[in-house]
């Protein structure tokens, strides 16, 4: 089955500068990749989403990139705000309802004003 | 719309009692997933349903059943529950659509203590 490893687990940068996560997934058939922000007791929510016929995808500040060759796919956010304090969630899976989606364990993200 | 919601909010058990966790969605998602998140393991799908009436099992379905006798409801039920399953449930659900995000939508969470 697949799995998927994010890292890293902590990451804490300066209001301003730019934050990356990586995730690695094991299942080639994998083709679906969101990335999910959950802040402080609250619950998940979806911030972008990638298809395998997609390299790369922006919204804003955010993106994500994907390379299938090397099973890798990146979340980067720019210009940080401390709002993106929060914990995010890489997973992946197949191209279907998502029932089949691994997520990873999560990075907790810390931006300092 | 409420989107998905969940009850109870919270709650303590004690070692060998039982209870239900409802979850109820409000947008005809077809699809509807059980997850437990612990510290440093991120989400855990427990159990799954892709319509009214089906069921199956996820990575974690061990001391957990769940039923999905109508579509906008998925119950998760805990038979005898142990301090290991001290967790935060989410409830999740998905449109079966083909074109559209496969975007999860969660319940606000139950978080429950088992002592």
């Amino acid at each position: 089955g697949e799995n998927v490893e994010q890292h890293p687990s902590t990451l804490s940068v300066q209001e301003g500068d730019s934050a990356v996560i990586k995730c690695t997934y094991s299942d080639s058939a994998s083709n679906y990749f969101p990335w999910y922000k959950q802040e402080l007791g609250k619950r998940p929510q979806l911030i972008i989403d990638i298809r395998s016929n997609v390299g790369e995808k922006k919204d804003q500040r955010i993106a994500v990139t994907l390379n299938k060759t090397a099973k890798h796919f990146s979340l980067h956010i720019t210009e940080t705000q401390p709002e993106d304090s929060a914990v995010y969630f890489c997973a992946a899976g197949p191209n279907t309802g998502g029932f089949k989606t691994i997520f990873g364990a999560g990075t907790r993200l810390f931006v300092k004003a | 719309n409420a989107g998905v919601t969940q009850t109870p909010k919270f709650r303590v058990l004690k070692t060998g009692q039982s209870m239900t966790l409802l979850c109820a969605q409000d947008m005809n998602h077809e699809y509807m997933y059980w997850y437990r998140q612990d510290p440093g393991m991120g989400l855990r799908l427990i159990h799954y349903s892709v319509g009214e009436g089906t069921t199956a099992k996820g990575e974690v379905p061990d001391g957990y059943n769940v039923s999905r006798l109508k579509k906008q409801n998925f119950l998760l039920g805990l038979e005898s529950a142990a301090p290991s399953q001290t967790s935060v449930y989410f409830c999740a659900s998905t449109a079966r659509t083909a074109t559209s995000s496969y975007e999860q939508y969660f319940g606000p969470g139950t978080r429950l203590t088992v002592t």
